[in-house]
């Protein structure tokens, strides 16, 4: 069992507030993603780091940002939450082993709501 | 276009059959994962296949690898009402080590 941590689980949440999602990793991976998930579609991933003080941009284009100050934290802000932001957002980390030898271990997933 | 096509996008069975889910890349695969999920929640890691003719179990799912194809296949034999959820593949498909994923194969058993 992968240890990886969420919070909040849900969140509602009014237009043009500044939310954190936080994403914590115990097992000291340098690599951590967050990717964005409507029901029923495919994970796009927005941002990742490869290290301390590593963030980069994902593939699809996201207002949020990310901060990497510590390995096992990585946490997402959006600075004024939109409706269009409402998705669910998963955080995964993993350990460079390889390539095709470095499974993502996933989160539970915060489901965000702006009204 | 979709880098990994799953198929069927979902399906439906009955208790005690058995079920396959596709997976076929566009670009050579340098590693395939595959994924459960449930609806709203995160993703569980089931097994990792990185060479071609790789099979693996885990108690009654089988993932096999064929890397001439680039395509994976998750058979599950005898399905159980545990076995309900999406099911996700993952490889390591691209120059820059990041993983591409498919749409998700949601599978319904009906008792």
């Amino acid at each position: 069992e992968a240890d990886i941590y969420q919070t909040p689980r849900y969140l509602v949440i009014g237009t043009g507030k500044k939310i954190t999602l936080e994403c914590s990793q115990t097992m000291g991976h340098d690599k951590m993603y967050w990717y964005q998930q409507d029901p029923g579609m495919e994970l796009h991933l927005i941002h990742y780091s490869y290290g301390v003080n590593s963030t980069e941009k994902g593939d699809l284009s996201s207002e949020s940002t990310v901060s990497r100050i510590r390995t096992e934290h990585f946490p997402l802000t959006l600075e004024s939450a939109r409706p269009s932001h409402t998705s669910q957002y998963l955080c995964a980390s993993s350990e460079y082993r390889g390539r095709g030898n470095s499974p993502l271990h996933f989160g539970n997933g915060t489901r965000l709501t702006v009204t | 276009s979709q880098e990994l096509e799953q198929s069927p996008q979902s399906l439906i069975v009955q208790e005690g059959k058995n079920l396959t889910i596709n997976c076929t890349s566009s670009k050579t695969l340098y590693g395939l994962y595959w994924y459960k999920q449930k609806y709203g929640e995160g993703l569980i890691f089931l097994m990792m296949l990185q060479k071609g003719g790789e099979e693996k179990s885990h108690e009654k799912i089988t993932a096999k690898l064929d890397e001439k194809k680039q395509q994976s296949s998750l058979h599950i034999t005898a399905s159980q009402p545990s076995h309900a959820g999406i099911y996700l593949c993952g490889a390591d498909i691209s120059s820059d080590y990041k993983l591409s994923f498919g749409a998700g194969t949601t599978v319904t058993v009906r008792a």
